[in-house]
């Protein structure tokens, strides 16, 4: 089996400052890693993934996150956050083959001017 | 390229009727996904369907039923709606099947609302 935890349901951060947001995750074998944001009423946006290779993984609107094997993390990092970031952020995993998505409970990251 | 197109948007129904949601992927892509988005349980997975065939299931009643055709469309149906679908339904598609390690592309969804 396999899960997704994003240990924080709010994150509130100042405009300018940096932005994290946790994910956690538990996979048998190795693990495909997704983040996505979800603006109100709309879909959800890819913003980057990791499969393999380099640890750091840089995404879309300056996002990047960091792959941890051994604390089976998947942090997303913004080095300085926007106000137009503030929305729902949703950790996704998935087995290595064949399998469907698992995502997170979600994060919603509240900037502040 | 266009992306995934779900209709209708929003939609408003009554407790024992049914629904019907369309779902049109990105064009070349035959995997098609759908989530049940709610407040309370987030992200819920409904079922996948690659070539016409459902390859997983979530774990919904059977009043919850899909299916694709052979251009990739996909509509999924929810029979004798109860207050709690009231919900976001988020279809999302993907290139290809087993072994894909590609990101799932997601539609705006279809508000449905049950009265």
């Amino acid at each position: 089996a396999q899960s997704v935890a994003q240990p924080e349901d709010q994150v509130n951060v100042a405009e300018g400052n940096p932005l994290t947001v946790k994910c956690t995750y538990s996979v048998s074998g190795n693990p495909y890693l997704f983040w996505y944001v979800q603006y109100p009423n709309r879909g959800l946006q890819f913003l980057l993934k990791y499969i393999t290779g380099d640890n750091l993984v840089k995404g879309s609107y300056g996002f990047e996150a960091e792959f941890n094997k051994s604390q089976t993390s998947f942090h997303l990092k913004k080095p300085s956050a926007l106000v137009s970031d503030s929305a729902l952020y949703f950790c996704a995993v998935r087995a290595k083959g064949r399998g469907k998505f698992q995502f997170g409970a979600g994060t919603q990251v509240v900037v502040t001017p | 390229k266009a992306g995934v197109t779900q209709t209708p948007r929003y939609l408003i129904k009554t407790r024992g009727q049914q629904v019907t949601l369309s779902c049109s992927p990105i064009s070349g892509h035959r995997s098609v996904s759908w989530y049940q988005q709610t407040p309370g349980q987030g992200l819920q997975f409904l079922f996948e369907y690659f070539s016409e065939t459902q390859r997983n299931k979530g774990n919904f009643p059977g009043r919850f039923s899909g299916r694709q055709f052979s251009n990739s469309r996909s509509e999924m149906n929810v029979s004798t709606l109860e207050l709690g679908d009231s919900a976001l339904y988020l279809c999302a598609s993907s290139p290809a099947g087993g072994g894909n390690t590609g990101e799932l592309f997601f539609g705006e969804g279809s508000r449905l609302t049950v009265l």
